[in-house]
């Protein structure tokens, strides 16, 4: 079974400094998949960035990145120069091989960006 | 491009009424489609996914069911609606490729 755990119910950081969004994962399959997706307060789900368990270099997507250290099975979240509209709930997901059909979702983290 | 929708955005239904949500997706065929659960400030719980037109798999005993009629159509229902239901539903499809979702706008549902 894969597990995902996301430690911090709530974070925040001021508006134009970089933050953090710590993810661990738990899964017996060697190939798999990380996601972030941020959830506005709209309620709609919006994809962020994607990881592959086989990817030698850490995945960027403009300001997001995701720092991958696949010993200590993390996957954080790295949102740099944070803008007010980065205020939202952050979840990270993760999919096994064996079930690339399902993704596995943490609880969340709320971000919130001050002025 | 590729577009879903659900509908409706918002519902309020008495306890024991039944439920229809739909979800739709364009641009794209033979995607597979799962329906999520989020309860009030918690994650995503996986109900059903569809890997094609009548397969439908149920991850989580529940008052709820869901039917693929239609390759780009995905219904959720239920007969007779609990409190426990209520929540915020979300209808995906993916490629099968990387597994990546792609969500609709979601569905709240409140039962009273």
């Amino acid at each position: 079974a894969q597990k995902i755990t996301q430690t911090q119910p709530g974070m925040f950081v001021q508006e134009k400094e970089a933050v953090t969004l710590d993810c661990t994962y738990d899964t017996s399959d060697p190939s798999y998949g990380l996601f972030w997706y941020k959830q506005p307060s709209s309620g709609e789900m919006i994809f962020l960035i994607y990881q592959g368990s086989y990817d030698q270099q850490n995945a960027t997507e403009g300001r997001y990145s995701l720092n991958f250290q696949k010993a200590r099975k993390s996957a954080n979240l790295v949102i740099s120069a944070s803008q007010l509209g980065d205020s939202a709930m952050y979840f990270c997901a993760m999919n096994s091989g064996g079930s690339n059909y399902k993704l596995t979702f943490g609880k969340g983290t709320l971000l919130t960006v001050n002025p | 491009s590729q577009t879903i929708h659900q509908w409706p955005a918002t519902l309020v239904q008495p306890v024991g009424s039944p439920l229809s949500l739909e979800c739709t997706v364009e641009g794209t065929s033979n995607p597979n489609l799962y329906w999520y659960r989020q309860a009030a400030g918690r994650g995503l719980q996986l109900l059903f996914y569809s890997v094609g037109i009548g397969q439908i798999s149920s991850e989580v005993p529940q008052n709820l069911s869901a039917s693929r009629p239609q390759d780009r159509q995905f219904i959720l229902s239920s007969k007779k609606l609990l409190l426990s239901d209520s929540g915020f539903y979300l209808c995906a499809w993916s490629t099968g490729d990387t597994g990546e979702l792609f969500f609709g706008e979601g569905s709240r549902l409140t039962v009273l």
